[in-house]
């Protein structure tokens, strides 16, 4: 059972315009919330992250949402940049747990 | 620049034959990691390991083996491939970060190596 899920596999926006990509979880320890974005043929990179006592987190032209009580949480790119085109994968984090938990990942494509 | 490199970066292979896929990292971290990923699809933890001379299995299981003799060296072995194994595989190592009563191992991932079993 997936319990990280990236319902939308793909995302086009217009360069300038904003990304918003969404992540749910079904597994209420989580406490911690990263974000990693992966261009082809490279690992995943860190990009930013948020832990539960926090609703945004920001961090230059992206901004972190979570909604504990939805089980929501958001990644907001503005403005889109042509190289922000990556996939980009939801994480999460709870205690006692070895690992992240990954989602699917999302593609985003910027276009010019 | 990358501070944990993983060899090969592409392997084509057939059946039968022995693999070992290389990580290191020069970062310190004692918590090192296995990944598998196929594409359009979540990254599936197959292999961890606290630090030298332990490791334990992942969520997936995997005909896949490690050791850690070395801090920094975290090598996977397959010992017979099969097309089934055809994968990427991504190696990462971690370090905690807290924010007031929660953290997490943020990882770093090295370039991943690409499987093909033929």
């Amino acid at each position: 059972d997936q319990q990280v899920k990236q319902n939308s596999p793909s995302l086009s926006v217009q360069e300038g315009r904003i990304s918003i990509l969404n992540c749910d979880y079904t597994n209420s320890m989580f406490d911690y919330f990263l974000w990693y974005k992966k261009y082809p043929a490279e690992g995943p990179t860190f990009l930013i992250s948020i832990s539960s006592i926090k609703d945004k987190n920001e961090d230059g032209r992206f901004t972190v949402f979570l909604n504990k009580s939805a089980k929501h949480l958001s990644l907001h790119i503005v403005p889109s940049q042509p190289g922000d085109s990556a996939v980009y994968f939801c994480a999460a984090s709870q205690p006692g747990r070895r690992a992240l938990t990954f989602g699917s990942g999302t593609r985003l494509q910027v276009q010019p | 620049e990358a501070d944990i490199y993983q060899t090969p970066r592409y392997l084509v292979i057939g059946t039968g034959k022995k693999i070992t896929l290389e990580c290191s990292q020069t970062m310190g971290h004692d918590k090192m990691y296995w990944y598998q990923q196929d594409p359009g699809m979540e990254l599936h933890l197959i292999h961890y390991s606290y630090g030298v001379n332990s490791t334990e299995k992942g969520d997936l299981s995997s005909e896949s083996t490690v050791s850690r003799i070395r801090t920094e060296h975290f090598p996977l072995t397959l010992e017979s491939a099969r097309p089934s194994h055809t994968s990427q595989y991504l190696c990462a190592s971690s370090e905690y970060r807290t924010e007031g009563a929660a953290g997490a191992n943020v990882l770093t991932f090295g370039a991943g190596s690409r499987l093909t079993v033929l």
